[in-house]
């Protein structure tokens, strides 16, 4: 699986848009992007994954670059709740395979 | 859907003892895996399972490590003569075949069994 690149951690403002960035410049055409996220003492959980179009669900939208070389997730309207660490994996999608987590950003909503 | 569910939630052990570790996966994921995570450091995969077969296993499941998943359903992870080292949060995760879940596919954790070992 391709690796990425995440700043270590970052704030931001409750109720503003949260972007966070990954570089994943040697991504395979058949690999995905996907955003977990785990906040403290929890299990991980998943947010958004993509191929090449952007998406968005319920949690976050995911932009990714033409080149599929970086991508950025946004959370719309960060709230307290949303203090976590958020991890970008990059994945041959459906095969079974296991997820390869780097050390994520560290994110921190602040009132 | 009651979500990936694991047992203990945590265990304080001595060393050299055995502990044994329980997922019970979210009804018709027929894929399992087991990971560890220490403290500062994201999840690492240590082996996964699809229905009862073990088909990949992480050079970090020592021979001390035994994972099995007897029915295709709840799986165990066992650590024999635990050492300090393995004091760690054990995650559980699972997912759906790629024939139901397609390009859908994703991994669902567990709260994870937090080990201390003294």
């Amino acid at each position: 699986d391709a690796k990425t690149t995440q700043p270590t951690s970052m704030d931001c403002a409750e109720g503003r848009a949260a972007n966070l960035p990954c570089n994943h410049s040697t991504i395979s055409g058949n690999e995905y992007v996907y955003w977990y996220r785990q906040i403290h003492s929890q299990g991980p959980q998943y947010i958004i994954h993509g191929l090449k179009n952007n998406e968005t669900n319920e949690m976050a939208s995911l932009i990714i670059t033409e080149d599929r070389k970086s991508s950025t997730l946004i959370l719309p309207h960060a709230t307290l709740r949303d203090t976590a660490v958020y991890y970008c994996i990059v994945r041959v999608g459906a095969a079974g395979n296991k997820l390869t987590f780097g050390g994520g950003t560290r994110v921190l909503v602040k009132p | 859907d009651t979500g990936v569910s694991q047992d203990p939630r945590h265990k304080i052990t001595k060393r050299g003892q055995n502990v044994t570790f329980r997922c019970d996966p979210i009804s018709e994921h027929n894929r399992l895996y087991w990971y560890r995570q220490t403290l500062g450091q994201g999840p690492e995969f240590l082996t996964y399972f699809q229905n009862e077969a073990q088909l990949e296993k992480s050079r970090l499941l020592s021979d001390r490590f035994s994972a099995e998943r007897p029915k295709g359903s709840f799986s165990t992870l066992e650590i024999q003569r635990t050492e300090q080292g393995d004091s760690a949060m054990y995650l559980c995760a699972s997912s759906l075949p790629y024939r139901l879940a397609g390009t859908k596919e994703t991994q669902y954790f567990g709260p994870g069994t937090r080990l201390l070992v003294l």
